[in-house]
């Protein structure tokens, strides 16, 4: 079946370290994005590529770093440098290029730095 | 002011009832808005999507725009207890999100 897949679904870290989130999609979309969630703040952008090997900046980039090498799989590194980790980290693509259109969301991976 | 502004509630409504959840942006060049359901702990899941003004009904869910006003809501007829979540307005030119309204539906 087509979708996205996140992984780890959970992850506990130490202060200082370097984390990677995985995301994969088998849909054929141009775009994908990241999301995080803290409790009562909806979701906010973190990165999103609208293209292999181009990303940009969302709201919150600070502390995180992307890649894009391949149109399926799109990355999200959490470095030391972000001071407030622990979140729900969400994954979403679509098929445009542009960013109109409905968004699919992986399952989630549930960040805790302890 | 929030880009994308909702109660956060939580909203509670009888089952049976019918549960408003309403959404204003401010960007007046937004052109789709979108609705989700997010259950606890999960990803959201798309319910209504609406890019023209007046309404648009699907099923028990009817999304109604008002590009002049520049609010969104989002009708639930004969609410379940099943429709108890998290519902997030999504205006999608810059992808941007609302907190979400929490709606509980009792039994």
């Amino acid at each position: 079946d087509g979708g996205i897949t996140q992984s780890p679904k959970y992850l506990f870290r130490k202060e200082g370290q370097n984390v990677t989130l995985s995301c994969e999609q088998n849909l054929n979309h141009d775009a994908m994005y990241w999301y995080r969630q803290d409790p009562g703040q909806g979701l906010r952008l973190i990165y999103y590529s609208q293209i292999v090997n181009d990303f940009q900046k969302g709201d919150i980039a600070e502390g995180y770093s992307v890649s894009r090498e391949k149109k399926e799989s799109f990355p999200l590194t959490v470095t030391s440098a972000q001071k407030n980790p622990t979140a729900f980290y969400l994954c979403a693509s679509n098929g445009l290029a542009g960013v109109d259109g409905e968004l699919f969301f992986g399952e989630g991976s549930r960040l805790t730095v302890l | 002011q929030k880009e994308v502004e909702q109660n956060s509630g939580p909203l509670s409504v009888p089952e049976g009832a019918i549960a408003s959840l309403n959404c204003t942006y401010s960007d007046r060049g937004s052109q789709s808005f979108f609705w989700y359901r997010q259950y606890s702990g999960k990803s959201p899941e798309l319910i209504m999507f609406i890019y023209s003004n007046g309404d648009k009904e699907d099923g028990r869910f009817t999304a109604q725009l008002n590009k002049a006003s520049q609010y969104v809501s989002l009708l639930i007829r004969d609410s379940q207890p099943s429709d108890s979540a998290t519902y997030l307005c999504a205006v999608n030119q810059k992808l941007v999100f609302g907190t979400g309204t929490r709606l509980l539906v009792s039994p």
